[in-house]
């Protein structure tokens, strides 16, 4: 089955924390996959990964992909308030252009 | 402004009273989706269009139909709606005939069927 699996579900940490967020799929054949954080409404893009081991930054987000061992993890360093959201990981396949999402983690930032 | 624009943004309606919700998108985008939401499911693609007159089942059509008469508008028709359609929609739009690039998202149409 396309299974995209978030872990974890939830995650509560400070202000100022690194936290990891991971994102594993089930298939190969694979052509992309995509962050998204999602607020209380539409989901916002964060990065979309097509190539293994090269890294996406964007301000204190970062993201890399492991096609061998199918997963891409998204860091963010010195975490603030504004980071609590939802965050959402995506995967496209090369056989048709349907989009894969999985449930997300919730993630929450104590002051 | 770019945007993908939906409508009704709220919609509480009956079982099995005919209804859609439209979506537009001022891009001129080829690619274009729907998605719902529901807590603990995440995002589920419902159907998607690679073009004018191409459309293509996502993971959870039943109950749903799509139209792309022109390249900017990609309706969701709900012929007979049922309680368990009831839901966040997204529509989505990309460019370059393919969803490599960054989805924009629509603001979401909160659906309920009583």
């Amino acid at each position: 089955e396309d299974k995209v699996v978030q872990s974890p579900l939830s995650l509560v940490v400070h202000e100022g924390d690194t936290v990891t967020l991971n994102c594993s799929y089930e298939v190969t054949n694979f052509r992309s996959l995509l962050w998204y954080k999602q607020e209380k409404k539409a989901p916002t893009f964060l990065f979309m990964l097509t190539s293994s081991g090269i890294e996406k930054k964007s301000g204190r987000l970062s993201s890399i992909l492991d096609k061998k061992e199918l997963f891409s993890i998204l860091n963010i360093t010195a975490t603030q308030t504004g980071d609590s959201a939802v965050y959402l990981c995506a995967r496209l396949m090369n056989r048709d252009d349907k989009i894969i999402f999985g449930k997300g983690t919730r993630l929450h930032i104590l002051p | 402004e770019a945007q993908v624009t939906q409508n009704p943004r709220y919609l509480i309606t009956v079982t099995g009273k005919k209804l859609t919700v439209t979506c537009s998108q001022n891009m001129n985008h080829e690619y274009m989706s729907w998605y719902r939401q529901d807590p603990g499911l995440g995002l589920r693609q419902i159907y998607y269009s690679m073009n004018v007159e191409v459309t293509d089942k996502g993971d959870v059509p039943e109950g749903y139909k799509v139209s792309r008469k022109e390249k900017r508008n990609f309706p969701l028709i709900l012929e007979s709606p049922s309680p368990n359609q009831t839901s966040l929609y997204f529509c989505a739009s990309s460019s370059s005939g393919r969803p490599y690039n960054e989805q924009f998202f629509g603001p979401g149409t909160r659906l309920t069927v009583l």
